[in-house]
């Protein structure tokens, strides 16, 4: 099963506010809100932005925000700042046989 | 703290076997699912294994199924992931996670090791 469907890359400048879609089929995006988000800095760990669609973790900043519309996901990122260049990556739980848990191929967020 | 730390990482030759740790702290590591996931030279994150809180349940990718088995002991609060007949496309940094769904997976990561490097080649 192929990767969910991400913008290899994405960028605005400081202030802006930016979308990143992640598209996927009925057995993974469309069909359950176990879809996450996650913010990689270079040779740092991993960190939760969003699970479940469009909740934030504790101590995320609510400039970050997640929805679902069909088989598509979304991350908005408000008041772009240098600190939040990234890459991000979607995540959902997916039927498939195959895979339990189907990640994005990543966006490289740029900040201007 | 909440604290998640991989070892066991290193290079091996295609066909070896490498055993990877994962020493948890600052939370009842009983309590929840646990996975391993990697990212490749490059390139994206990739979902490898998950075991729930009492090791009833296990899954793997089709990429790892037969060659990987993933365990873990809560007395000693650590997760394992014994790696068989590797390949050189099983390169990557390898991280365990915490599900934040505690006994209830909701395939959402909250807690990230750092990760340790298994570079597969002769």
């Amino acid at each position: 099963q192929s990767a969910l469907t991400q913008p290899a890359s994405v960028s605005g400048s400081p202030g802006q506010s930016i979308t990143i879609s992640c598209t996927g089929t009925s057995s993974d995006v469309g069909g359950y809100n176990y879809v996450s988000w996650y913010q990689l800095h270079p040779g740092k760990a991993p960190k939760l932005m969003i699970y479940d669609v469009s909740n934030r973790p504790s101590g995320v900043s609510n400039r970050f925000s997640g929805s679902k519309s069909g088989n598509t996901a979304s991350l908005t990122i408000s008041g772009l700042q240098a600190e939040d260049e990234a890459d991000y990556y979607c995540s959902s739980y997916s039927s498939s046989t195959t895979l339990d848990v189907i990640f994005g191929g990543g966006t490289r967020l740029t900040v201007l | 703290q909440l604290q998640l730390v991989e070892s066991g990482g290193g290079l091996v030759k295609p066909g070896g076997s490498l055993r990877l740790s994962c020493a948890a702290s600052g939370f009842t590591f009983s309590d929840y699912y646990i996975g391993w996931i990697r990212q490749a030279p490059g390139k994206g994150l990739e979902w490898v294994s998950h075991i729930s809180s009492r090791s009833f349940y296990t899954n793997y990718a089709d990429s790892v199924k037969g060659r990987f088995t993933i365990s873990r002991d809560n007395a000693k609060n650590s997760l394992y992931l014994q790696m068989n007949r590797l390949r050189a496309e099983d390169t990557a940094v390898y991280y365990c996670a915490r599900d934040r769904g505690g006994n209830d997976p909701r395939r959402a990561f909250d807690i990230w090791g750092q990760g340790t490097m298994v570079t597969v080649s002769s």
